[in-house]
C-alpha cells in the first residue's frame, strides 16, 4: 500500500527553466510533508517542508506547494540549475511521530 | 548538531551468511532512530523504528531484525541473508518534524 506516490520515476528540464516535481498521498491523518534531495552513494538531506495548515512555503528557488483537496503536493525549482539534477523524494508524517513515509523519487536532470 | 555515523560503506555478503550494520548519532539524547532501505528502482521503505533502548517497531514482515542495545547505537542484522535484502540501508535520526540520513550501506548479497 504506497501511501504516497510519486508518478514521474523522471524528469528532464533545460537550465534556468522551472522544474516541477508531483507527489500525491492517499491518508488525509497526513500534517505534515516534507522534500529531500538525494545524491548517488549518499543519504538524503531535507530540502524544504509545508504543514497541513498552509498552501504555499518558499525557501529561495525553492516552493512546495500543498492542494489538501486533491491529497497532492508539488516542488518548484525555479530556476533550474545542473546542481539540482538528482532524485528527488517527497515524506508525510502524521501526528506527534516523525515516522516519515516517503515516495518512490523523482530523477530531475538538469540539462546545462 | 547532531552527527550520523554508518559502517560500512559497502558491504559484498554471500546469501545464506549473517548481517551485522550498525549506526551511531552523536550530538543528541534519547533520539528517535530509523533504517530505512531503498532498493533498486524503489523508493525508501521504512524498515524499523525506535524511540528509546529495547523499544523497535518492525514496519514490514522481513528477514531482518533490529536491536537498540544503547540510547544511540540502533543495529540491523539478519541471520541468513537472502538476494532480496540487496540495497541501499539508511540509518536516520528523527527531530523535530525532520529525519537527518547517515550516508548509508550498499549491500550486495551474492
Amino acid at each position: 500500500d504506497q501511501q504516497v506516490k510519486q508518478n514521474s520515476p523522471s524528469l528532464s528540464v533545460q537550465e534556468g527553466r522551472i522544474s516541477i516535481l508531483n507527489c500525491d498521498y492517499t491518508n488525509s491523518m497526513f500534517d505534515y510533508f516534507l522534500w529531500y534531495k538525494k545524491y548517488p552513494a549518499e543519504g538524503p538531506t531535507f530540502l524544504i517542508s509545508i504543514s497541513s495548515i498552509k498552501d504555499k512555503n518558499e525557501d529561495g528557488r525553492f516552493t512546495v506547494f500543498l492542494n489538501k483537496s486533491a491529497k497532492h503536493l508539488s516542488l518548484h525549482i525555479v530556476p533550474s540549475q545542473p546542481g539540482d539534477s538528482a532524485v528527488y523524494f517527497c515524506a508525510a508524517k502524521r501526528g506527534a511521530t516523525n515516522k516519515l513515509i516517503f515516495g518512490t523519487g523523482t530523477l530531475l536532470a538538469v540539462q546545462p | 548538531s547532531q552527527t550520523i555515523h554508518q559502517w560500512p560503506a559497502t558491504l559484498v555478503q554471500p546469501v545464506g551468511s549473517p548481517l551485522s550494520l550498525e549506526c551511531t548519532v552523536e550530538g543528541t539524547s534519547n533520539p528517535n532512530l530509523y533504517w530505512y532501505r531503498q532498493a533498486a528502482g524503489r523508493g525508501l521503505q521504512l524498515l524499523f523504528y525506535s524511540v528509546g533502548i529495547g523499544q523497535i517497531s518492525s514496519e514490514v514482515p522481513q528477514n531482518l531484525s533490529a536491536s537498540r542495545p544503547q540510547d544511540r547505537q540502533f543495529i540491523l542484522s539478519s541471520k541468513k541473508l537472502l538476494l532480496s535484502d540487496s540495497g541501499f540501508y539508511l540509518c536516520a535520526l528523527g527531530e523535530n518534524t525532520e529525519a537527518f540520513f547517515g550516508q548509508g550501506t550498499r549491500l550486495t548479497v551474492v
